[in-house]
């Protein structure tokens, strides 16, 4: 089946740092890729749609410049959080469709803390 | 935008039990999904559904587009089934994916 890497699984910053979270389709190529969050014990919330080779869509309430989205090739997604603060803390997940049923397959989650 | 409820939320078994699970949905959908999400926050893609029945081991899945509902059947469940169980569901395409609260499944040994 299709693979998506997502890395880092882990990361802890301090406040007002940014973190770049990168999301890789390996075995297929994915025209376009999303971004979720999901807080403890609740549902995936689609934050954005990432296309390649153009401006990412963005969920109402997110905002695009503290959540930057680019989508640079085929195979290759980043979310970068910006001055990134406690709030921002969260379980954050990529995910890419495969052709042909359209089927979504997810990257591992990138598990953020910000002191 | 189309509302996805699971039911239950919270579902205990002991292990070679069965189960169903099921997603009830607000508006007609041309796809259907079923994720299962393990204990270190892995989702897994089970079932591409948006009509009809698939089986696919132990885990089959039936979807009544026209009555608005998804079943996701569980058979002799195992400890490694443990984990949150979604339905996603999309009325045009991907991009407009959305997530059930899911249902949270414990199999104890």
């Amino acid at each position: 089946g299709a693979v998506v890497s997502q890395h880092p699984s882990r990361v802890i910053c301090k406040s007002g740092t940014s973190v770049k979270i990168e999301c890789r389709s390996l075995d297929f190529q994915a025209t376009t890729m999303f971004w979720y969050r999901q807080f403890p014990k609740q549902s995936l919330m689609l934050m954005a749609t990432s296309n390649e080779g153009s401006k990412a869509t963005y969920e109402q309430g997110v905002e695009k410049d503290k959540f930057l989205i680019n989508h640079a090739s085929l195979t290759l997604s980043t979310l970068t959080v910006t001055s990134a603060h406690p709030e921002d803390s969260s379980f954050y997940i990529c995910s890419a469709r495969g052709d042909p049923e359209e089927k979504l397959f997810f990257g591992s989650g990138t598990q953020l803390s910000v002191l | 935008g189309i509302q996805v409820e699971q039911s239950p939320p919270d579902l205990i078994l002991q292990e070679g039990a069965n189960s169903t699970l099921r997603c009830n949905f607000s508006d007609s959908v041309n796809n259907l999904q079923w994720f299962h999400q393990n204990p270190w926050g892995q989702l897994i893609n089970l079932f591409y559904i948006p009509s009809g029945t698939k089986q696919n081991g132990r885990l089959s899945a039936t979807t009544v587009a026209t009555e608005r509902y998804s079943l996701l059947y569980i058979s002799s469940s195992q400890t490694t089934d443990s984990g949150v169980y979604f339905c996603a569901v999309g009325r045009y395409n991907n991009n407009d994916m959305r997530f059930g609260a899911g249902t949270r499944l414990t199999v104890k040994p």
